[in-house]
C-alpha cells in the first residue's frame, strides 16, 4: 500500500521560505508524476508543480518565479520550497501522485492523483 | 491556461441521483478526474479515465465525459457523499500544466 508522508513548518513569517518534505512508502518512484497541492482555507484547489524520478518539473505559472521542487530518489522523497511567501501562501499544502497514460479514442489522456498525503497547514503571519 | 468551471453547489434528496459536471477545453484532450474532499480531509480520488473507480469506492459513483464537458453522477446519494468535489485535468496547452475545477459542494438532504 503506497503512503506519501509529508512535513515542514508550519508558521512562517512574511519574506520567509516555505519548505516542505514528503516521503513516499510502499511503491516505486519512476513512473509517476510527484506534485505539490495547495488549498487555501475556505478555498478550492491550486496545483503548484510536479517532478518527477527523473527531476524534470513543471510548474504554475503564477508561482513559478518563487516555487523549487526537487526529489532525492535516494530517499524516496520530495521537497518543496516557496520563497518570499506573504499572508497569501496560507493554505493547508498536500503532496500527490500522479499517474498519466494514453487512452484509445478521444479524450486522448488519462491523468489523475491517485495518492495523497495527509495535508500541512502552513500559516504565514507577522 | 486552461480553466474548469464546475457548479458551486447542488442539492440532492437521499437516495436520488445527481450529476456534477466540469467543462474546460482541456478535457477534449484529457479525461477528467473527480476528487471527493470532506471537510478536514484529503482529496480522495473517486474517478478517472473514462470510468474507473478506484478499489474502495462504492459503485454509485460513475463518470462519463463528451466534448468539452465531464460528469460525474452519484446515483443513489448517500449521506456520506455530502462532500466537495473537485474535477482535474491537464491544462490542454501541452506544457503539462495542471487544473483543478472550481469545485461543487454536494449536500444531501
Amino acid at each position: 500500500q503506497v503512503q506519501l508522508q509529508q512535513w515542514g513548518a508550519g508558521l512562517l513569517k512574511p519574506s520567509e521560505t516555505l519548505s516542505l518534505t514528503c516521503a513516499v512508502y510502499g511503491g516505486s518512484f519512476s513512473g509517476y508524476y510527484w506534485s505539490w497541492i495547495r488549498q487555501p482555507p475556505g478555498k478550492g484547489l491550486e496545483w503548484i508543480g510536479e517532478i518527477n524520478h527523473s527531476g524534470s518539473t513543471n510548474y504554475n505559472p503564477s508561482l513559478k518565479s518563487r516555487v523549487t521542487i526537487s526529489v532525492d530518489t535516494s530517499k524516496n522523497q520530495f521537497s518543496l520550497k516557496l520563497s518570499s511567501v506573504t499572508a497569501a501562501d496560507t493554505a493547508v499544502y498536500y503532496c500527490a501522485r500522479a499517474l498519466e497514460y494514453s487512452s484509445s479514442g478521444r479524450p486522448y489522456r488519462v491523468h489523475y492523483f491517485d495518492y495523497w498525503g495527509q495535508g500541512t497547514l502552513v500559516t504565514v503571519s507577522s | 491556461s486552461s480553466e474548469l468551471t464546475q457548479d458551486p453547489a447542488v442539492s440532492v434528496a437521499l437516495g436520488q441521483t445527481v450529476r456534477i459536471t466540469c467543462q474546460g477545453d482541456s478535457l477534449r484532450s484529457y479525461y477528467a478526474s473527480w476528487y471527493q474532499q470532506k471537510p478536514g480531509q484529503a482529496p480522495v480520488l473517486v474517478i478517472y479515465g473514462k470510468n474507473n473507480r478506484p478499489s474502495g469506492i462504492p459503485d454509485r459513483f460513475s463518470g462519463s465525459s463528451s466534448g468539452n464537458t465531464a460528469s460525474l453522477t452519484i446515483t443513489g446519494a448517500q449521506a456520506e457523499d455530502e462532500a466537495d468535489y473537485y474535477c482535474n485535468s491537464r491544462d490542454s496547452s501541452g506544457n503539462h500544466l495542471e487544473v483543478f475545477g472550481t469545485g461543487t459542494k454536494v449536500t444531501v438532504l
